[in-house]
């Protein structure tokens, strides 16, 4: 049974407009919420992350919102840019387990193209 | 520079021949943990230690060991390997999981099991 994910293997944007990449989860436990970018041939690195006492984060390009009450978080870039083009990773985590495991979506593949 | 680092970073071997994928942090990081990455499974977690000499299974261990005998080495153990242990590994490090925690990655270590 698959607690977080991705439902979108793949998202293709414009240069320059918003890029959403989006996330649901089934475990009511979880209120940790972070998401990886990975480029090919490269491991995965931290990108943003959100407690679940917030429903926004921000970073720059990017922000982070979750709506607990309907189990879904999403990634907003803005404006996208190629160098943005990666599979992004959905994480979540759990403070009853320590925060001792990360249970990962199965990711989506983002292109950004000029 | 601060880093996680996986030796070797490309490896093929035969079934049944004993082999470990060495990990090695430098950044004094508590955690340390194992992951594999396949094509439409996203990264399932292996093993993970929280300190030395503490180590826990997590959701995909079959098959495989791990020690912490030292804070800055995990390396992952695959005593008969077999063709369905073909994939992706990442090791990754944090000093904690959550709060702003971030799991720092390795490269990653491409097995094929012949």
């Amino acid at each position: 049974d698959q607690q977080v994910k991705q439902n979108s293997p793949s998202l293709s944007v414009q240069e320059g407009r918003i890029s959403i990449l989006n996330c649901d989860y089934t475990n009511s436990m979880f209120d940790y919420f972070l998401w990886y970018k990975k480029y090919p041939a490269e491991g995965p690195t931290f990108l943003i992350s959100i407690s679940s006492i917030k429903d926004k984060n921000e970073d720059g390009r990017f922000t982070v919102f979750l709506n607990k009450s309907a189990k879904h978080l999403s990634l907003h870039i803005v404006p996208s840019q190629p160098g943005d083009s990666a599979v992004y990773f959905c994480a979540a985590s759990e403070m009853n387990s320590g925060y001792s495991t990360l249970t990962f979506g199965k990711g989506t593949m983002l292109l950004v193209s000029p | 520079e601060a880093q996680v680092t996986q030796n070797p970073r490309y490896l093929i071997t035969v079934t049944g021949k004993k082999l470990t994928v060495t990990c090695s942090q430098n950044m004094n990081h508590e955690y340390m943990s194992w992951y594999r990455q396949d094509p439409g499974l996203g990264l399932r977690q292996i093993y993970y230690s929280m300190n030395v000499e503490v180590t826990d299974k997590g959701d995909v261990p079959e098959g495989y060991k791990v020690s912490r005998k030292e804070k800055r080495n995990f390396p992952l153990i695959l005593e008969s390997p077999s063709p369905n242990q073909t994939s992706l590994y990442f090791c990754a490090s944090s000093r904690r999981l959550a709060g702003g925690g971030e799991q720092f990655f390795g490269p990653g270590t491409r097995l094929t099991v012949l």
